[in-house]
């Protein structure tokens, strides 16, 4: 059973360019949550995503971030118009309801780094 | 709001001696708990977790036990080796309709042979 799956695993971007992250979730995981580290830091929640639902994007910025969860495919981070300041780890998790209790299970991450 | 405090590193030790990173958090409910740990250029495996006062979560030969009464969770090794040189994230994760986990800082752990 493969893990959650990320790609790329780096991506390079200038200055007001647009990078997409891309999330395969394990298989038969229906909950996808994103987070961002940065250097030397935690990780911080980001969104929690269901297939084809936002369920909470309370740690998201208002602005040039999206994500999205479709029925079929992974799940996508967008960043617009990027800045210095996106440069991090991005870490997508999964999980799957275990009655009350859930697991997640990380990626290997994206590395961003914005020139 | 909810979140971790775990000793900051780096943390230095020799090979085979004894470890404890120590946690500690604050909670409106009753959180899960957990310990993750992240090797070089890797992402995030999780450790060990507990998720209700008194359990005692183990791996590798590490444990934590989830202390309601101090509320702390701080990992513990008896011998540690080379290999467990990472960084070490304590985190909670209220399970509500969100189920987002709050991470510590991490602690760096390096182990000299």
């Amino acid at each position: 059973n493969a893990g959650v799956m990320q790609n790329p695993r780096h991506l390079v971007r200038r200055r007001g360019q647009e990078a997409r992250l891309r999330c395969s979730p394990m298989k038969g995981h229906s909950h996808v949550y994103w987070y961002r580290q940065l250097p030397e830091e935690g990780l911080k929640f980001m969104v929690y995503l269901q297939k084809e639902n936002i369920i909470d994007e309370s740690g998201m910025p208002k602005e040039r971030f999206s994500a999205e969860f479709p029925k079929e495919g992974p799940s996508i981070l967008r960043i617009q118009q990027v800045v210095r300041g996106d440069s991090a780890a991005y870490f997508c998790a999964s999980s799957h309801r275990d009655g009350n209790r859930e697991t997640q299970y990380f990626g290997p991450g994206t590395r961003l780094l914005v020139l | 709001g909810d979140s971790v405090t775990q000793m900051e590193g780096p943390v230095t030790l020799s090979e085979e001696a004894f470890l404890t990173i120590n946690c500690t958090y604050t909670a409106t409910g009753y959180p899960s708990l957990f310990w993750y740990v992240q090797y070089p250029g890797e992402g995030l495996q999780l450790l060990l977790k507990a998720t209700k006062a008194d359990d005692k979560g183990s791996n590798k030969g590490f444990e934590a036990t989830y202390r309601k009464e101090t509320t702390s969770f701080h990992l513990e090794k008896g011998s540690v080796q080379v290999s467990d040189s990472a960084v070490y994230f304590c985190a909670l994760s209220e399970m509500n309709r969100d189920d987002k986990i709050i991470f510590g800082k991490g602690t760096r752990l390096h182990i000299l042979p």
